[in-house]
């Protein structure tokens, strides 16, 4: 069992059309991040959540933290194929030692 | 100079040989880590230095051997490794080694083992 979700594994679409992608978890946690890993690439931090509830806009990428802050999604309006990588969600708990831990991610393709 | 860099990018070497990988950061950073990225696993911690020091060894197996003689560079030797061990070797960094710090990734190492 992963401490942190990720769902779906994969995912191809139309360019244009809009997801979501999820990170679950039983656990709470105090903050959480969102990476964006390309192709050939590392991974990019896209965005930090700390308080339950919380809604961040990254122009068509908006990020939602949980309010009891056990899960986060990731929502992508108009997808681009520059939208196309792995979405990794990471996160801190006490549950885990106060270490970031990371889900396997979500791959996803963009097609044009 | 982007600001972590790994070398060498691609590395295949058979299961008796010795080999370095290497990794250097240009943020002035002063903790680093090695992460090993499996397909369809998390990314799994290794070790972590913070101010040169190794403060986590996340039960590494003793073939892999990391080396950070400043805080700008971090070595991971490699002996007798296993085909298992075959993965991206991603190198990271972030101001201190606090879990709430934003990581940069270097674009890693793709390793193959014979």
């Amino acid at each position: 069992t992963q401490l942190l979700e990720q769902s779906p594994q994969f995912l191809s679409i139309q360019e244009g059309e809009n997801l979501t992608v999820y990170c679950n978890s039983s656990s709470v946690f105090s903050s959480l991040q969102w990476y964006r890993q390309e192709p050939g690439e590392g991974p990019v931090l896209l965005v930090t959540v700390v308080t339950g509830g919380e809604v961040k806009k990254l122009k068509r990428l908006t990020f939602q933290f949980g309010d009891a802050r056990k899960d986060s999604s990731l929502h992508i309006t108009a997808a681009q194929p520059g939208d196309t990588g792995l979405y990794l969600c990471a996160g801190v708990a006490v549950e885990y030692g106060n270490k970031l831990v990371f889900g396997a991610g979500t791959i996803l393709r963009v097609k044009s | 100079e982007t600001g972590v860099t790994q070398t060498p990018r691609h590395l295949v070497m058979g299961m008796t040989n010795k080999k370095s990988l290497k990794c250097e950061q240009h943020l002035g950073h002063n903790a680093m880590y090695w992460y090993k990225q499996s397909a369809k696993k998390p990314l799994e911690l290794m070790f972590v230095y913070n101010f040169k020091e190794q403060t986590e060894n996340n039960s590494v197996p003793s073939r892999f051997s990391p080396e950070c003689p400043n805080s700008s560079h971090l070595f991971l030797h490699l002996h007798t490794l296993q085909p298992e061990d075959s993965a991206l070797y991603l190198c990271a960094s972030s101001q201190v080694a606090a879990s709430n710090q934003p990581q940069h990734f270097g674009d890693g190492t793709r390793l193959s083992i014979l």
